[in-house]
């Protein structure tokens, strides 16, 4: 199930199922969005990316899914395995911010349950 | 693929000293580097962009002279803390873009493995 913490979203996976991950931005105007896995400790590592005239995108396991008419992002993850345990960020693009600057989402934790 | 890498990866440091992380590209070029800051729980929030050659910009809140940054070369970034205080304490990443492949169509940035300082 899916709780809110202190500051950070949590969703609680068994391993096997499928895991789905959304993210609301906030700005109409944003060109490119990607998402990130950040385990403890450690930087944001690219996951996948998708430009704003596609409404999805397919990766190894990853599907990003843009819905530009209520701008909501999701990621979804087949088959969780324990090692996707992570806090995943949506990350927007937004035009005119300078220099390819990156606006980060709030983040959700994903907890894989063996 | 393309690696950033950041040092040190964790740093103690007493009040009043400063402290200096370095962000490397390490097969690219990078003339814009970023600097974010992220607090436990928390998202990252940028804290300024880096430009080889250039003053950096700084986010709204975040003071210049407190958070020096110098990019003096188009694959080496630095973040000093000066004069830190415990409410300095926080994990610092970094992040780059390829030059090359940015400058057709944006592309997905790099992190650094980021810092975690610790001020006594």
């Amino acid at each position: 199930g899916e709780s809110v913490g202190l500051h950070l979203p949590t969703l609680s996976v068994q391993e096997g199922d499928n895991s789905i991950i959304n993210c609301a931005y906030s700005n109409s105007a944003s060109d490119y969005f990607i998402w990130y896995k950040q385990e403890s400790g450690k930087g944001p590592q690219f996951i996948i990316d998708i430009r704003s005239n596609m409404d999805k995108r397919q990766g190894q396991r990853v599907t990003v899914l843009l819905n530009k008419t209520v701008k909501h992002l999701s990621l979804q993850i087949a088959a969780t395995q324990p090692g996707d345990s992570a806090v995943y960020f949506c990350a927007e693009n937004r035009p005119g911010a300078g220099s390819y600057q990156l606006t980060f989402g709030k983040g959700t934790k994903l907890s894989v349950i063996p | 693929g393309a690696v950033v890498s950041q040092h040190p990866s964790r740093v103690i440091c007493k009040s009043g000293t400063s402290v200096k992380i370095e962000c490397r590209s390490l097969d690219f070029q990078a003339t814009t580097m970023f600097w974010y800051r992220q607090f436990p729980k928390q998202s990252l929030m940028l804290m300024a962009t880096s430009n080889e050659g250039s003053k950096a910009t700084y986010e709204q809140g975040v003071e210049k002279d407190k958070f020096l940054i110098n990019h003096a070369s188009l694959t080496l970034s630095t973040l000093t803390v000066t004069s830190a205080h415990p409410e300095d304490s926080s994990f610092y990443i970094c992040s780059a873009r390829d030059n090359i492949r940015a400058g057709r169509m944006n592309t997905e940035a790099f992190f650094g493995q980021g810092t975690r300082l610790t001020v006594v």
